[in-house]
């Protein structure tokens, strides 16, 4: 089985600051990571995915992460957020061979302040 | 542009009544989801399918059924709402690729409010 564990429920920051969520997961299988982000009164939309190859992987507006496989990590990161930022991010999982099926974190809200 | 579409953003039930959500998809998806989203639970499966009349299980399908007999549309019926089923409902697809890699496109969800 699988599981996913963003360890932290609400991150405040004021905006041009610096952010790190933090994603977790455990897994007895090797697994796909994705971020999708939520932005308010919307559903979801993907972020960016790590699938194979270089273990960074970049988002279209300046969001990154890295995937860790000795300590079974994927935290986001970004050097500089905005207002337009704010918004709820999720971590989730997806065994290979797996047919689609993705097991999500709990869940964290990113406040970015003015 | 992929969209899913939710019938209601918001809803408002009775315990004891039998409530339809739909869902539909405009890009000949094959795979579809049905998603709970409370607070400091993330996104739980309900059910999901992977072609017209196929249905499985999630992770938390007790009091729910649903129902796929068009591939665009996937509906998620509660046989007899009850006050523990108030939530936000989200639909997503994708689109069958190497297993696992799939993006999802998520609706707009539906939140449910059941009295």
């Amino acid at each position: 089985a699988q599981s996913v564990t963003q360890l932290d429920s609400q991150v405040p920051v004021f905006e041009e600051a610096p952010v790190e969520l933090r994603c977790n997961y455990s897994s007895s299988v090797s697994v796909y990571l994705f971020w999708y982000v939520q932005y308010p009164n919307q559903g979801l939309q993907l972020l960016l995915k790590y699938l194979s190859g270089s273990t960074l992987v970049e988002s279209i507006n300046g969001f990154e992460a890295e995937f860790n496989k000795s300590q079974t990590s994927f935290h986001l990161r970004k050097p500089s957020v905005h207002i337009s930022d704010t918004a709820e991010y999720f971590c989730a999982v997806s065994p290979l061979g797996n047919t689609g099926k993705l097991i999500f974190g709990q869940g964290t809200t990113l406040q970015v302040k003015p | 542009d992929v969209k899913v579409t939710q019938s209601s953003r918001y809803l408002v039930k009775r315990t004891g009544e039998k409530v339809f959500l739909e869902c539909v998809q405009d890009m000949d998806h094959e795979n579809m989801f049905w998603y709970r989203q409370d607070p400091g639970l993330g996104l739980r499966l309900i059910y999901f399918s992977y072609d017209v009349k196929m249905k499985e299980k999630g992770d938390i399908p007790e009091g729910y059924s649903v129902s796929r007999e068009k591939k665009e549309r996937f509906s998620l019926i509660l046989e007899s709402a009850s006050t523990n089923q108030t939530s936000m409902y989200l639909c997503a697809s994708s689109l069958p690729g190497l297993a696992g890699q799939e993006t999802q496109y998520f609706g707009p969800g539906t939140r449910l409010l059941v009295l």
